[in-house]
């Protein structure tokens, strides 16, 4: 079974800085999906970023990157230039794939607070 | 294009009641995947349908269930609800067709409160 792991369940920065939120995984799979999702106040759960396994370059979105690190199962989150908005509950994700296989195990999440 | 729905938003009921929660997904997504919600134990899956049929399903109790409609959209049930039920539901579309469609959009979820 795949487990997912979120060492910081709280975190606060200053709006503009960067932040990194971190993530490790636990599988034997060598097919697989990573996301982050974002959950604000609203509790709407909202798709950031997305990386397949395959893939040796690490995903971006804007102001948004990963670090994804396949040997070390690490998936960490980059925030460049936070914005108020960005305040949040942060969800790392992993999904097998293959198999019709559509089941998402997430971590327990990452609360980040963007102060003005 | 529209995103998924799910009605109602908040759900009042009494222990011993059932309730039934429904999905509607992005169009042209065939895939309809549930998740429960709660402080304690975080994202849990429940289940998820493709084409009418349950392909997956997470370790929840048989008072739990679900069934996908041939317009794919889906409804969970669940029986002698329990106050441990208290939890936001959420319904999650995909297109499924393997790789990149894979990836899972979220409804804005059910609260739904037992007392």
């Amino acid at each position: 079974a795949q487990t997912v792991t979120q060492s910081q369940p709280e975190m606060s920065v200053q709006e503009a800085e960067t932040v990194t939120l971190s993530c490790t995984y636990d599988t034997s799979e060598s097919n697989y999906y990573l996301f982050w999702y974002k959950q604000p106040p609203s509790r709407q759960m909202i798709l950031v970023i997305r990386q397949e396994a395959y893939k040796q370059q690490n995903a971006t979105e804007n102001r948004f990157s990963v670090n994804f690190q396949k040997a070390a199962k690490s998936f960490s989150l980059k925030i460049s230039d936070s914005q108020l908005g960005d305040t949040a509950m942060y969800f790392c994700a992993f999904m097998k794939l293959g198999g019709g296989a559509q089941k998402l195990v997430f971590g327990q999440g990452t609360r980040l607070t963007i102060n003005p | 294009k529209a995103g998924v729905t799910q009605t109602p938003r908040y759900l009042i009921k009494t222990r011993g009641q059932q309730v039934t929660l429904s999905c509607s997904p992005i169009s042209g997504h065939r895939s309809v995947s549930w998740y429960q919600q709660t402080p304690g134990q975080g994202l849990q899956f429940l289940f998820e349908y493709f084409s009418e049929t349950q392909r997956n399903k997470g370790n929840f109790p048989g008072r739990f269930s679900g069934r996908q409609f041939s317009n794919s959209r889906s409804e969970m049930n669940v029986s002698t609800l329990e106050l441990g039920d208290s939890a936001l539901y959420l319904c999650a579309s995909s297109l499924s067709g393997g790789a990149i469609t894979d990836t899972q959009y979220f409804g804005p979820g059910t609260r739904l409160t037992v007392l």
